[in-house]
């Protein structure tokens, strides 16, 4: 099946500790997306790729790093210098339709840091 | 600057009633393109819909019909006849043309439907 994988859905670490959300699809999508959502918010967005070896920063993006080796592939990783990691992860990718970007979800991955 | 706001917090409805989604937004782009999407408890965003600014035309898929109003710039989303399997977060978005597809998201909308 074509979709989007996010793993682990829930982890946990410790602060000071870098951590790395897998992010994988199999839906020959170009563009790639991170977005972070804490409790009564929308989603905003964290980075973001185009193409493979190529990304942008997105609102949030301090503390946070990517990177875009291979198409199916935007691993993002949470720094310490990150102050408040806690929060719900969901990646996207998109397709090009009509010059317009329709994006599908993956399931997400909830950290936890205490 | 864009801006999508959506005003209703939460929303608790019984089953069987009729509910409307509020979504109001800010772009100074003339093409621009209107999302909803709905997030159920397992966390995922399922796309609902896509609206282009130069279609008006409201549109209908079962249950659910969403009314487009440049003129106000909204993008309302009505549930007929609730169901309990309805309960979500439901989020509106905008994106801008050539944007590189990056959404503005409105905080969201939780609809709770009571049996």
């Amino acid at each position: 099946d074509g979709g989007i994988t996010q793993s682990p859905k829930y982890l946990f670490r410790k602060e000071g500790q870098n951590v790395t959300l897998s992010c994988e699809q199999n839906l020959n999508h170009d563009a790639m997306y991170w977005y972070r959502q804490d409790p009564g918010q929308g989603l905003r967005l964290i980075y973001y790729s185009q193409i493979v070896n190529d990304f942008q920063k997105g609102d949030i993006a301090e503390g946070y790093s990517v990177s875009r080796e291979k198409k199916e592939s935007f691993p993002l990783t949470v720094t310490s210098a990150q102050k408040n990691p806690t929060a719900f992860y969901l990646c996207a990718s998109s397709i090009v339709l009509d010059r317009i970007y329709e994006q599908y979800f993956g399931p997400g991955t909830r950290l936890t840091v205490t | 600057a864009q801006k999508v706001t959506q005003a209703q917090t939460e929303i608790s409805v019984v089953e069987k009633e009729d509910v409307t989604l509020d979504c109001v937004y800010e772009t100074r782009d003339t093409t621009y393109y209107l999302f909803w999407y709905k997030q159920p408890p397992s966390g995922e965003l399922v796309f609902l819909i896509r609206r282009n600014s130069f279609d008006e035309q409201n549109e209908i898929s079962g249950r659910y019909s969403w009314n487009f109003q440049k003129s106000t710039s909204s993008f309302n989303f009505t549930i007929t006849a609730s169901q309990v399997v309805d309960s979500a977060v439901y989020f509106c978005a905008l994106s801008e043309e050539g944007n590189t597809g990056k959404l503005i998201f409105g905080q969201g909308t939780t609809l709770q439907v009571k049996p």
